[in-house]
């Protein structure tokens, strides 16, 4: 089945150490998004790609980046990782932008701790 | 994009209909109201969407309000499987760049057996 597939399911890292996460996607979509979800709260856009276009939120901080090397693939860096970083991290992609009808297509998320 | 106010928590007996609201009166002419769930341990699903009429799918029915100020995700016979977050999300035609979601607290169902 197509799908988005996030790796690892579950990443430690310590404190101010960079981390990358990854996520692919065989839906062959052009939008990818990067989410992030801190305990019982709902999911927060942090940046998105349309082909090699990079969109970032406003408020995303400086310590996050991202790269999409080709379609399929996407990656959140974080380059030096606090302890209220610690969350899920949703990746999801969608077929387009600006078409308001388009469905978005989440992965199970990678869990981040921090240490 | 228009702020949604929904309940935080429910609760439905398994196999009983289940209505959840989810308000939006600031709602504008174009904005489309979604639906997503997310189960635990799980990324948010797509539910439904719709935009003046009521919609139905294999999963639910979206019931929305003449005035559009409001919507009712209806779940016909609610499951166990059914417990989840489910979020109500507005998303405007006349955004033209970004098909951004901005996801308000949403409504924690429990289903009980």
């Amino acid at each position: 089945d197509a799908m988005v597939i996030q790796n690892p399911r579950y990443q430690v890292t310590q404190f101010g150490k960079p981390v990358t996460l990854s996520c692919s996607q065989t839906l062959n979509h052009n939008v990818m998004y990067w989410y992030q979800q801190k305990s019982s709260q709902a999911p927060k856009l942090l940046f998105h790609y349309y082909d090699k276009d990079f969109n970032n939120e406003a408020d995303t901080p400086d310590n996050f980046q991202s790269r999409r090397p080709n379609t399929s693939f996407c990656f959140l860096d974080i380059r030096s990782p606090g302890l209220g970083d610690a969350a899920m991290y949703l990746c999801a992609t969608s077929r387009d932008r600006g078409r308001v009808t388009d469905t978005q297509y989440f992965g199970p998320g990678t869990r981040l701790t921090v240490l | 994009d228009a702020k949604t106010t929904q309940p935080n928590s429910m609760e439905s007996n398994e196999e009983e209909p289940v209505h959840l609201p989810c308000n939006h009166s600031t709602i504008s002419g174009t904005d489309y109201i979604h639906w997503y769930r997310q189960l635990p341990s799980q990324g948010p699903e797509y539910v439904i969407h719709g935009l003046t009429s009521n919609v139905n799918n294999r999963m639910a029915s979206l019931a929305i309000a003449e005035d559009r100020k409001s919507s009712t995700l209806i779940l016909h016979r609610a499951t166990l499987r059914d417990a989840a977050v489910y979020y109500c999300i507005l998303r405007d035609e006349g955004v033209s760049t970004g098909n951004q979601f901005y996801f308000g607290t949403g409504t924690s169902l429990t289903v009980i057996p």
